[in-house]
């Protein structure tokens, strides 16, 4: 059964560092999403990313947040300059359509900043 | 955007019993999912049900789109039916899943 695949499952990166989190979506899905969960909280929207472009990003995506689908495959998250409170656990997601189709996710990279 | 409320935040259930979770959301949707987080964290799709009742094995689902609620139903519960459901939907002008905070479930021998 095709699924998402995140790379990789752990990363602990030293507080001020860039880290890229990589996703590989399911091949003949077009609309591609990252969400982050900090423990023991719910699951928070970051951006949802359609035909090479944003078509929605949440407050918590601001600056310091960058997406990218570097070739036909990939899909990464770039977070430039890490804080402490960016430790969480990520999920990439994706769907077939926009909105009201079923989103199926990756099974998420745990970042701890330390 | 759209409010996502799940109960209880908390069960515990003797092996083999029956449950019955809930989702309230505050605004029409084009989307209702229901995922059971494991203990290594990974979100398990259950079931995509925007309306009407899905069943897969001891699991089933039920949305009534025009009251606003989803319920999901677990019965003769095992150990490893234990970890966090959430429910998350999506509004009719949005491309973002909105996810309630969990119903905690504990399933013990």
């Amino acid at each position: 059964e095709p699924e998402v695949t995140q790379t990789p499952s752990h990363q602990v990166t030293q507080m001020g560092q860039e880290v890229i989190l990589r996703c590989v979506p399911i091949s003949n899905h077009l609309y591609f999403y990252w969400y982050r969960q900090i423990l023991g909280q719910k699951v928070e929207f970051l951006v949802s990313f359609y035909n090479n472009e944003i078509s929605e990003k949440s407050e918590i995506f601001d600056d310091q947040f960058s997406v990218e689908r570097p070739d036909g495959s990939n899909f990464t998250l770039k977070i430039r300059s890490t804080k402490l409170e960016d430790s969480a656990m990520y999920f990439c997601a994706s769907t077939t359509g926009g909105g009201g189709t079923e989103a199926f996710f990756g099974q998420g990279t745990r970042l701890t900043v330390v | 955007g759209i409010q996502v409320e799940q109960s209880p935040p908390d069960l515990i259930l003797q092996e083999g019993a029956n449950s019955t979770l809930r989702c309230n959301f505050s605004d029409s949707v084009n989307n209702l999912q229901w995922f059971h987080q494991n203990p290594w964290g990974q979100l398990i799709n259950l079931f995509y049900i925007p309306s009407g009742t899905k069943q897969n094995g001891r699991l089933s689902a039920t949305t009534v789109a025009t009251e606003r609620y989803s319920l999901l139903y677990i019965s003769s519960s095992q150990t490893t039916d234990s970890g966090v459901y959430f429910c998350a939907t999506n509004s009719n002008s949005g491309y973002a899943l909105n996810f309630g905070k969990g119903t905690s479930l504990l399933v013990t021998p």
